[in-house]
């Protein structure tokens, strides 16, 4: 079946690394997406991966991709307050015809001092 | 800029009413999605359109209306039968057929008074 799971809830400190972790269903998934979503506002992608990659840097962001395991996580590293927002793993996969987005519940990142 | 624009950002509807979220994207993107966020939920897809005067269902159709007359436009009708309308609704549009996943809109938030 088509599930992105993600786990609900993560606080970390001020200047600390978070992980956000992500599993999903589909092996033959091409591309494996991040976005943010900041209150009120619409989601915002961070970055994305392409399934013959292990790993995708930029900037404080790091991607990593273990197909076997069908596990996605995104570190963010010297965390800041203004990353306090929902984060939402998604899966791109063939369905009903077209590509489409499946998209995780989302991770509630809390950044405290 | 190009963008994705939603509008209102906030709606207010009586019981029995229907009610249209404005969505105009001036990306030249062929799709275009409706989703609906409910809290503590990932993203569920209401319809989508890959060409213009072309769409097709998702997975919570039922109860909302679509149209696809213009590339730039994809507006989406909350019915009154649709028994549980309060929410977020939230567009996208991508390219079809490339990985870059989906631009979004900055959300409405409908609320029945």
């Amino acid at each position: 079946g088509e599930d992105v799971e993600q786990s609900l809830f993560l606080s970390v400190r001020e200047g600390d690394s978070s992980v956000i972790n992500c599993t999903y269903t589909d092996s033959s998934s091409t591309y494996l997406y991040w976005y943010k979503q900041e209150p009120g506002a619409g989601l915002q992608l961070l970055t994305y991966i392409f399934s013959n990659m292990d790993m995708k840097q930029d900037q404080r962001l790091t991607v990593l991709l273990n197909k076997k395991d069908k596990h996605l996580s995104l570190r963010i590293a010297d965390t800041q307050t203004g990353d306090s927002a929902i984060y939402f793993c998604a899966e791109r996969m063939w369905s009903g015809g077209y590509n489409k987005l499946i998209f995780g519940a989302g991770t509630r990142l809390a950044v405290h001092p | 800029d190009g963008g994705i624009t939603q509008s209102p950002k906030y709606l207010f509807r009586k019981e029995g009413q229907n009610v249209t979220l404005s969505c105009e994207q001036n990306l030249n993107h062929d799709a275009m999605y409706w989703y609906r966020q409910d809290p503590g939920q990932g993203l569920r897809l209401i319809y989508y359109s890959q060409i213009v005067n072309d769409f097709q269902k998702g997975d919570i159709a039922e109860g909302y209306s679509v149209s696809r007359e213009k590339k730039e436009s994809f507006p989406l009708t909350v019915t009154s039968a649709q028994k549980n309308p309060t929410a977020f609704y939230l567009c996208a549009s991508s390219i079809s057929g490339t990985g870059g996943g989906y631009t979004f809109g900055s959300g409405t938030r409908l609320t029945v008074v």
